[in-house]
């Protein structure tokens, strides 16, 4: 069974940068799928962030309300990848979910199947 | 960018009743590129269906999706305690996800 766990600072003060880390087991990241995560302000609906794989030879897709303050990584030695969302306001604090994207297109797969157990990070001084 | 609207905002019905979930696309789309979620209170979102109408492995069979082109549906036949929760839609296009801002199944 695949399991997600988020981990990272619940508290980041304004303009700092956002980081969490998603450590995955039941599953090597660098044997497919796409590797990502979906934020959820208290209250809200839910906003796709972003994804990578190893598969696509690494690549990420982001968001491109978010692109230019997202970064992921992967970290295959360690089956795991990272969140870097920089120049945070108060409008970043959400629940953020890391989630497995099941992305075929030959397959016609384009849902997520597998969501951590979400963090809520909070943007305040 | 393509807009996924779901209505109603709250739906509220008795536990064995019918639940009928709407979730428009602002533009025709594939049905392969939609899904939907179940979130409840202090949980992840749980995928149901994917493709529009493929059951997530492990849902009950009493949820069904449906639906092509701008108009999708997500029907639980009879609602059970457990189902009273939030709703989302999901959309691909153009390698990015979307979602649709929720219906709330609310108990009557």
């Amino acid at each position: 069974q695949v399991h997600l766990q988020g981990s990272g600072p619940r508290l980041v003060t304004p303009s700092e940068t956002l980081s969490l880390t998603c450590a995955v087991s039941g599953y090597s990241i660098s044997s497919g799928f796409y590797w990502g995560w979906i934020r959820q302000p208290p209250g809200k609906g839910l906003e796709w962030i972003g994804v990578g794989s190893f598969y696509d030879n690494g690549r990420t897709y982001q968001n491109p309300s978010l692109k230019s303050r997202v970064t992921i990584s992967l970290d295959r030695s360690k089956n795991q990848y990272s969140l870097h969302l920089n120049s945070v306001t108060a409008a970043d604090t959400a629940v953020y979910y890391c989630t497995r994207l099941n992305w075929h297109h030959a397959r016609g797969n384009y849902y997520f199947d597998y969501w951590g157990q979400g963090a809520l990070v909070t943007v305040s001084s | 960018e393509i807009v996924l609207t779901q209505s109603p905002d709250t739906l509220s019905l008795s536990p064995g009743e019918r639940a009928t979930l709407s979730c428009r696309a602002s533009q025709s789309v594939s049905s392969s590129y939609l899904a939907w979620y179940q979130q409840k209170p202090g949980q992840a979102p749980r995928l149901l269906i994917y493709a529009a109408s493929s059951g997530a492995a492990g849902i009950a069979d009493r949820f069904s999706g449906s639906g092509s082109g701008t108009d999708f549906t997500l029907t639980i036949s009879r609602l059970e305690p457990e189902d009273f929760a939030v709703y989302y839609c999901q959309l691909y296009d153009d390698s990015s996800w979307t979602f649709g801002q929720g219906t709330k199944v609310e108990i009557k």
